[in-house]
């Protein structure tokens, strides 16, 4: 069964510096997707950054950067320069194959990150 | 261009009501999701379709819970009666292909059952 794990419900971070969330996960596949998103207190959902399983190089979207450990299983999320506007709830999330070689998404808890002017 | 598009974003209804929620995908994606989000248990899958076709539903609460896809660019969530436990932010995703695409989310459906 495919389990996403992020073990740090909240985390704070001072304006400017670097913060990392933790994601760990758990799969028997070969093929599989990381993917983070954010959800802000407005509610919506996201999408910042995708890792496939097979990449080799690290994904980086401007400010964040995903530090992918294949064989630790991890996936943590590397925001540089915090902004006031990052504080959120981020989640990891892992695609799988299920029924019908379509994918789905499962989640971690996510984790509360709150920048400090 | 044009994200999910979810409605309405607010739903207000009282106990036993019928509740339909609607999502829009983003054109070109053949895979639709929709995800209920609470405190107690986080971001629930409850059905997807690929090719306007469900796929697994396993997710769904009861047989109160009930969802269509008619056509590639509609789809609805339909709860039936509504009870108070149904209450939670309900999520539409969208994306394209079965590759690892990234699913792009509608701004949810805030439902109170009173």
């Amino acid at each position: 069964a495919q389990k996403i794990t992020q073990t740090q419900p909240g985390m704070f971070v001072q304006e400017k510096e670097a913060v990392t969330l933790d994601c760990t996960y758990d799969t028997s596949d070969q093929s599989y997707g990381l993917f983070w998103y954010k959800q802000p207190s407005s509610g919506e959902m996201i999408f910042l950054i995708y890792q496939g399983s097979y990449d080799e190089q690290n994904a980086t979207e401007g400010r964040y950067s995903l530090n992918f450990q294949k064989a630790r299983k991890s996936a943590n999320l590397v925001i540089s320069a915090s902004q006031l506007g990052d504080s959120a709830m981020y989640f990891c999330a892992m695609s799988f194959i299920s029924s019908g070689s379509a994918r789905q998404l499962t989640f971690g808890s996510g984790t509360q990150l709150t920048v400090l002017p | 261009d044009a994200g999910v598009i979810q409605s309405p974003r607010h739903e207000v209804t009282e106990m036993g009501q019928e509740v339909t929620l609607r999502c829009k995908p983003i054109s070109g994606h053949n895979s639709l999701f929709w995800y209920r989000q609470t405190m107690m248990r986080g971001l629930e899958l409850l059905i997807y379709f690929n090719n306007n076709v469900p796929i697994d539903d396993s997710g769904m609460p009861e047989d109160r819970f009930s969802a269509k896809m008619p056509n590639a660019s509609f789809s609805t969530l339909k709860i039936q009666p509504s009870e108070p436990r149904d209450s939670a932010v309900y999520f539409c995703a969208s994306s394209f292909g079965t590759n690892n695409q990234p699913q792009h989310f509608g701004d949810g459906t805030r439902l109170s059952i009173l």
